[in-house]
């Protein structure tokens, strides 16, 4: 059975760090380029990063440019995100998500909230 | 304000056919492929549609998806009260390099 899991997430005050972490089982995780998708409370989806599949090239949303960083340990099977200097705007659920030619799994999401 | 425009909300009645629509531009959906993802209310988003109109595995064929230019649709045949979800399509932008969303459309059936 193909799972992701997400894991990392949690309260934390504006301009501190979160990582967050998706662990893979069920398919063949350096096959698959992961993505980093969020979505705020009551909001749509946004993409937030993604990394090819062997972790040599990385793509960021220009809200997170400069503060977040993408990365993965394909022995592990685990994707990370990297979170600094967070503020309240990165409040929102954070899904990982594995993505082929022809598949794409999501894992259930962890909530991160930005507060003091 | 997202990048993909589309309607905040559609309806139909059991049975009948809805299409969504998905308004872009030259640099995402005039040049890569368009997603559509159904996300019922509280669990993650799952892949109905990907390179414009290919199905995975376990996706009825009442969901279809289209492409023309630089817009792209997701009809639904057969409409059940289970497909009241949110839906949104997707598409790697070139200018941006990254991939944008629409802003979902909720679908209620009524």
């Amino acid at each position: 059975e193909v799972q992701l899991v997400e894991s990392g997430g949690g309260l934390v005050q504006p301009g501190g760090s979160l990582r967050l972490s998706c662990a893979a089982s069920g398919f063949t995780f350096s096959n698959y380029w992961m993505h980093w998708v969020r979505q705020a409370p009551g909001k749509g989806l946004v993409w937030v990063s993604r990394v090819n599949n062997d972790g040599s090239s990385t793509n960021y949303a220009d809200s997170v440019k400069g503060r977040f960083t993408i990365s993965r340990d394909n022995a592990k099977n685990t994707l990370y995100l990297q979170m600094n200097s967070l503020r309240a705007e990165d409040t929102a659920v954070y899904y990982c998500a594995g993505k082929n030619s022809v598949s794409e799994y999501w894992g259930q999401g962890t909530l991160v909230t930005v507060s003091s | 304000q997202s990048v993909l425009t589309q309607p905040p909300s559609a309806s139909g009645t059991p049975g009948q056919r809805v299409t969504i629509s998905c308004s872009g531009s030259s640099s995402n959906i005039g040049s890569n492929y368009v997603y559509w993802y159904q996300q019922l209310p509280g669990t993650a988003p799952k892949l109905l549609i990907y390179r414009n109109n290919q199905r995975p595995s376990g996706v009825p064929d009442r969901f279809s998806g289209s492409k023309s230019g630089t817009s792209g649709s997701l009809a639904i045949s057969g409409l059940r009260s289970e497909d009241e979800a949110d839906y949104y399509c997707a598409a790697w932008d070139d200018s941006l390099s990254g991939r944008v969303f629409g802003g979902g459309t909720k679908l209620t059936v009524l």
